[in-house]
């Protein structure tokens, strides 16, 4: 199994400025995946982090408003930039090893005032 | 479109009581399916996927093709079954992606 290290696991910011969340994990793993769960709603994936390269981001994200890092197979940064109240929402990191189980940070619980 | 429905937001039961959280998926491929769980205070985990037929903490899952369904059932209900219930999908062209549902908040009563 993968032990996944989030932080922050909370934060509360304003408006305009940006946030970078960090995910590390205890393992080489084949994927990592940011997730976004807002209030009430369903967890939607944001991209897939790829090493070494421009992250793969879903219909609805871009990379300048999301921009994504991961310099090697255990770390990755998930940037919030110039946030809105709309933001606020838990961020959560995952990752898949060679089985295609999903393992999952703690989240960071995102509050834009 | 791709896409697994939970109808239920919350689901409440009795203590020893059968429980099912209902799942309907919508697929044009071969799924494969998943049960994830969040206890409070705790992060999202694999409860059980539906190629590996097991029984977890009692919970079962089986995948009904022709209903595209993936109900979870438990015969008797615990109090520490008291959780949020997520049902997922992946087999999206082997790129790991998954869908997850909105939830079930399933609690247990005394």
């Amino acid at each position: 199994s993968a032990v996944i290290s989030q932080k922050p696991s909370r934060d509360i910011c304003q408006r305009g400025t940006s946030l970078t969340i960090q995910c590390q994990v205890d393992s080489q793993v084949t994927m990592m995946f940011w997730y976004r769960q807002q209030p009430g709603q369903s967890l939607t994936l944001i991209a897939t982090a790829n090493q070494g390269s421009e992250a793969t981001y879903e219909s609805g994200f871009v990379i300048d408003k999301f921009p994504i890092s991961r310099p090697n197979l255990t770390f990755s940064t998930l940037t919030v930039s110039n946030m809105s109240p709309e933001d606020s929402s838990i961020y959560l990191c995952s990752v898949t090893a060679t089985n295609e189980k999903l393992f999952f940070g703690s989240g960071t619980q995102l509050s834009v005032l | 479109a791709q896409r697994v429905t939970q109808p239920e937001k919350l689901l409440s039961v009795f203590k020893g009581a059968p429980v099912e959280l209902k799942c309907n998926y919508s697929y044009s491929g071969s799924p494969e399916l998943f049960w994830y769980v969040q206890y409070s205070r705790q992060r999202l985990q694999l409860l059980l996927r539906h190629i590996s037929r097991e029984s977890i903490k009692g919970f079962t899952a089986d995948l009904n093709k022709g209903e595209t369904s993936f109900h979870l059932k438990k015969p008797f209900a615990q109090e520490e079954d008291s959780a949020m219930y997520y049902c997922a999908l992946t087999g999206l062209s082997g790129t790991y992606k998954y869908i997850f549902g909105t939830g079930t908040r399933l609690k247990v009563l005394a």
